[in-house]
């Protein structure tokens, strides 16, 4: 079955950087699309970015450009999320999540890892 | 940059029917995705291409779309419907967006 699993929770100073991983399996990693999604505390979902596991092409959210870099490794199947410079606002839970198909009728998350808590604070 | 509205909160009483509407300019060209969250876990699919239900959703859950205006509804909402849902939508190819979500409250 498909699966997303997430590294654990961070714990991060103002300034530093974060790099996060997403591990698929279940599926073929270069047929499908891994993309970010970030909800800061009692907050809504914000989208960040996206990568193609097959060519490694990747394109950001406005709010993440020069901030963010996603990166994949094609051995282990997994794929790497770091945020750099962050801030006590980039305090969130950090979710990847699969989209379906590039048609404009697929393109939704069909599956989602179980979140990544990253906490920004001196 | 593209928004969607969606309205914060809507209750309904158990077995009624709930509607959460999602508008954003030029939705009409667009699909709309929606998602349920509820607390401490992760989204879930349970609308895409404006009204299709994946595997594993109720009935009770069916979608529409008129001219900007998305519309979820729940039919017969069950207690187990509490949650926040949030619609999505592609300002582009490489730009997504969601609402801000809405949070159903079953009395």
């Amino acid at each position: 079955q498909v699966q997303l699993v997430q590294s654990g929770a961070e714990v991060k100073k103002p300034g530093a950087s974060v790099k996060l991983l997403c591990k698929t399996s279940g599926y073929t990693f270069s047929n499908y699309y891994i993309h970010w999604v970030r909800q800061a505390p009692g907050r809504g979902l914000e989208w960040m970015g996206m990568i193609n596991p097959g060519g490694s092409n990747s394109a950001y959210g406005q709010n993440f450009q020069g901030r963010v870099t996603m990166t994949r490794d094609t051995s282990t199947s997994t794929v790497y999320m770091e945020l750099r410079s962050l801030r006590s606002d980039d305090t969130a839970v950090y979710y990847c999540a699969r989209l379906r198909g590039l048609r404009l009728r697929d393109r939704y998350f069909d599956h989602w890892g179980q979140g990544t808590l990253v906490s920004v604070s001196s | 940059s593209y928004e969607l509205t969606q309205p914060s909160s809507v209750s309904v009483s158990p077995g009624q029917t709930a509607s959460i509407t999602c508008y954003g300019e030029n939705l009409g060209d667009k699909y709309a995705f929606w998602y349920q969250q509820k607390p401490g876990q992760s989204p879930v699919l349970v609308l895409y291409q404006d009204s299709k239900r994946p595997s594993g959703i109720p009935e009770r859950f069916s979608g529409s779309h008129s001219g900007n205006t998305a519309t979820l509804t729940i039919s017969g909402t069950q207690t187990m419907d509490e949650a926040d849902y949030f619609c999505q939508a592609w300002d582009s190819v490489t730009a997504g967006v969601f609402g801000a979500g809405t949070k159903v409250t079953v009395l």
